[in-house]
């Protein structure tokens, strides 16, 4: 199958700093990035979707202007965490879509002190 | 909207038996995929088997396979020959076919259902 590569794959960073997490798809062109957020032993929490060169659509309740989406390009997303706290701790986890099947990061443990 | 509900929050089986996971979906749509995805605590997301909608024919990949039901919308999966090694979590998942109209080609995840292999 099609790899996606997630980074950084854990990061620690201090209250008030931003972190930025880069989502590549490695051998296919991903018009269509997701962006999960996952709380231990809970399913997938969708964030956000991004599309190659358009704004984000993000999900009821996500802070858009806490959680920077980017797209630039058909193989990279970025999602940045601004002004981060503790509450922002969790594992992020990106996904890339191609015709038929969805295809996932290795994830970012996010963990703000 | 999309729903997909998992029924069994945590399930466990004796190495070499047979397990069954549940899932059921509520959509309006006709043309759909459906996924059983793997979640070991590496957290990396593993695709299992994947069934399209269209098809009648039960998906299988090795020791895996599933009974979908389109009527009554239900989607288990069967692991045979359960090993350690299928110790995971395992969400089912809905995405609507492209081409089927208007937007929102996101997967809809269940809430997953936990599953220990014991030796």
């Amino acid at each position: 199958g099609a790899v996606v590569s997630q980074h950084p794959s854990w990061v620690i960073c201090k209250s008030g700093t931003s972190v930025k997490i880069e989502c590549r798809s490695l051998d296919f062109q991903a018009t269509t990035m997701f962006w999960y957020r996952q709380f231990p032993k809970q399913s997938l929490m969708l964030m956000a979707t991004s599309n190659e060169g358009s704004k984000a659509t993000y999900e009821q309740g996500v802070e858009k202007d806490k959680f920077l989406i980017n797209h630039a390009s058909l193989t990279l997303s970025t999602l940045t965490v601004t002004s981060a706290h503790p509450e922002d701790s969790s594992f992020y986890i990106c996904s890339a879509r191609d015709f038929t099947e969805a295809f996932f990061g290795q994830g970012t443990r996010l963990t703000v002190v | 909207a999309q729903t997909v509900t998992q029924s069994q929050p945590e399930m466990s089986v004796q190495e070499a038996e047979t397990v069954t996971l549940s899932c059921t979906y509520d959509t309006s749509e006709n043309n759909y995929y459906l996924f059983w995805y793997k979640q070991p605590p590496s957290r990396q997301m593993i695709l299992v088997i994947r069934q399209e909608a269209y098809k009648q024919q039960n998906a299988t990949e090795n020791r895996f396979s599933v009974n979908f039901q389109k009527a009554a919308k239900s989607f288990s999966l069967k692991i045979s020959d359960s090993q350690l090694g299928d110790t995971a979590m395992y969400f089912c998942a809905f995405m609507k076919a492209p081409n089927s109209g208007g937007s929102n080609y996101k997967l809809t995840f269940g809430k997953g259902t936990l599953l220990t292999v014991n030796p």
